[in-house]
Order: structure tokens, then sequence, then C-alpha cells
């Protein structure tokens, strides 16, 4: 069974950064392409970044372009997401989602449960 | 960026009976459109990819339909597990982009 399970979320102050990590099981992580996706809340949801499953392919939604950094590490199995530079307008669920595997840029077929990132002060 | 539009924003309909719900998108996505339910406090799940075929578990009352830049997700006969909100994703181009989603709520 294909798990995600995301961390690192929590409270921080504006300006202030963040780590998330999206931990996969039950799959063949490094064979597959990743996404990270957010909602904030009662609202709808908003792609922010996607990775390659090399890591050599990064894309950027225009909201978090030069803020955010997603990487992962295929040994560790793990997907994560940089997050510096926080606004208000960051807070949001961060989910993981996986691409089908073998394809990028595709429907995203497995997500995890969500973390939670507030910014305020 | 293409915008997606989803209508109605809130759908009421009594259980047993069929919901269909609209989404159209501002310039043509191909067959590159799929369909997620998300249940409050839930993650999204993928109900349909490629317009119109099912993700694995999804019963059969789920179907999609459209071409080009109008889609429907229609749900045969309502259950009572299927009132949350739905949402069209297209992954035609980047940015992939999401409706603003449609809430099916019990009439």
């Amino acid at each position: 069974e294909v798990q995600l399970v995301e961390s690192g979320g929590g409270l921080v102050q504006p300006g202030g950064s963040l780590r998330l990590s999206c931990t996969g099981s039950g799959f063949t992580f490094s064979s597959y392409e990743m996404n990270w996706v957010r909602q904030a809340p009662g609202k709808g949801l908003e792609w922010v970044s996607f990775i390659s499953s090399s890591g050599d392919s990064i894309y950027y939604s225009d909201s978090v372009k030069g803020r955010f950094t997603i990487s992962r590490d295929n040994a560790k199995n793990s997907l994560y997401l940089q997050m510096n530079s926080l606004r208000a307008g960051d807070t949001a669920v961060y989910y993981c989602a996986t691409d089908p595997p073998g394809q990028g840029g595709e429907y995203f077929q497995h997500w995890g449960q969500g973390s939670l990132v507030i910014v305020s002060s | 960026e293409i915008v997606m539009t989803q209508s109605p924003a809130t759908l009421s309909v009594s259980p047993g009976e069929r919901a269909t719900l609209s989404c159209r998108a501002s310039q043509s996505v191909s067959s590159h459109l799929a369909w997620y339910q998300q249940k409050p406090g839930q993650a999204p799940r993928l109900l349909i990819y490629g317009v119109s075929t099912g993700a694995t578990g999804i019963p059969a009352r789920f179907s999609g339909s459209g071409s080009g830049t109008e889609f429907t997700l229609t749900i045969s006969s309502l259950q009572s597990e299927d009132f949350a909100v739905y949402y069209c994703h297209q992954y035609h181009n980047w940015p992939v982009t999401f409706g603003g989603g449609t809430k099916v709520e019990i009439k």
C-alpha cells in the first residue's frame, strides 16, 4: 500500500523559514515524480512545485518561485520543501502527491495526509 | 495559465439522485483532465484521470466525460459517502491548475 507521510509543519513568523518532509513507503519512491500541493484554510487546491524522479527537472508556481526549494533524497525515500521568506498567504495545509509511475506532469495519483503551516506573528 | 472554472459552486442533491458537475477550461486541455474528491479533514482522492478513466477502486457510479474545454463528472446515484467537495485539475500545461471546487451537499 502506498503511504506518504508529511512532517515539519508548524507556526512560523512572517519572514521565517520552515522545511517540510514527505516520506514514502509501499512503492519504489525513486521511480515516481513528486509534487507539493497546498490548500489554504477553507480554500481550494493550489499546485506548488514538481520534481522529477531523478531530481533533474523542477518546476514552481509563480507564487513561490524564488522563495521555496523542492528536493528529494531517493536513498531515504524522502521529498522536501524548503520554505523561506514565508508570508501570511503561505498559510495552508501542504500535501505531497505522486504522479503516476514513470510519468511526469500528470495527475496526482497518491496523496499524503498533509502538514499544516501557519505563518503568523 | 489555464483557468479552470467549476459550476455550480454548491450542488444540493438527495441520496439516490444523479449529480452532474461541470468544469470549463479557459483553453483546450486535450484529454489531460482529472477529478478528485475531498472530504472534510481528509486529503484529496483521485477519482478520474484522462477525462474518463476511473482510478483504482473507484465505484462505477462515478464517470467522466468531455473534451477540449468542457468536462463533466457524473455521479449516477448518490450515496451518503459521496457528499464531499470535487475538484477538476488540468495537467496539459504548466502550471497545472485546479478548479475552485463543487461542494455536493445533502438536499
